[in-house]
């Protein structure tokens, strides 16, 4: 089975960088990808990650070691909108591209 | 921008009733997707489709879900003899190709309601 570990809430001040960890356990990793969620939408495209190092996006960034089952969501700059859930989710191989999500982190932005 | 669109955005429906959910995928996408989330919980995968067939199904997928791509454009979920515990949003998705590299892309959900 797959199993996909992120915090469930951080709170962070406007204008500051928050990280958020994902940790996996999956066999055929095929990618890491990241989503925002607002509350009530679909998840939103961030990022995703095939090999090992840091993929840079504006104000996002995410990390991914593969030995370490690792990844991380960097977000700089931090906006009162970007206050939503991030969900790690992973693809495996074998799996159609289907993607198996974490329970999601909810960041609160405040002011 | 392309996007996933779906209908209904909401639908509320009596227990043991057929809901069919409605979707048109990105137009050069070959990959299609259901998936649901349930409030508060993660988001599930249920169905992947490619070529006119289920690629993958999930253990929630049962005979009571089936998938259709009746023409060209649209790609439906059939839910027969709903439960109050398929109440949930339903996001259709979809991607250009397989593998890590081919971002799937998520329609803005249809949620459902059974009461």
């Amino acid at each position: 089975g797959q199993n996909i570990d992120q915090p469930t809430e951080m709170t962070a001040t406007e204008g500051a960088i928050v990280q958020i960890n994902c940790t996996y356990q999956t066999s055929g990793f095929n990618g890491l990808f990241w989503y925002q969620q607002h509350a009530g939408e679909a998840p939103t495209f961030l990022s995703y990650n095939v090999l090992d190092g840091l993929e840079e996006k504006g104000r996002f960034s995410s990390f991914l070691s593969r030995s370490k089952g690792y990844s991380y969501l960097l977000l700089k700059e931090l906006q009162m909108k970007d206050s939503a859930s991030y969900l790690c989710a992973v693809s495996r191989e074998a799996a159609g591209n289907k993607l198996t999500f974490g329970g999601g982190t909810r960041v609160l932005v405040k002011p | 921008e392309p996007e996933v669109t779906q209908t209904p955005s909401h639908q509320v429906t009596q227990m043991g009733q057929e809901v069919i959910l409605r979707c048109v995928p990105i137009s050069n996408h070959l990959y299609f997707y259901w998936y649901r989330q349930i409030l508060g919980q993660k988001v599930e995968f249920l169905v992947s489709f490619y070529n006119n067939e289920i690629s993958e199904k999930s253990e929630i997928f049962d005979d009571q879900f089936s998938v259709e791509r009746p023409d060209g454009s649209n790609f439906t979920l059939k839910i027969r003899s709903t439960k109050l515990e398929d109440s949930a949003m339903y996001f259709c998705a979809s991607s250009e190709a397989l593998g890590g590299l081919y971002t799937i892309y998520f329609g803005e959900g249809s949620w459902l309601t059974v009461v």
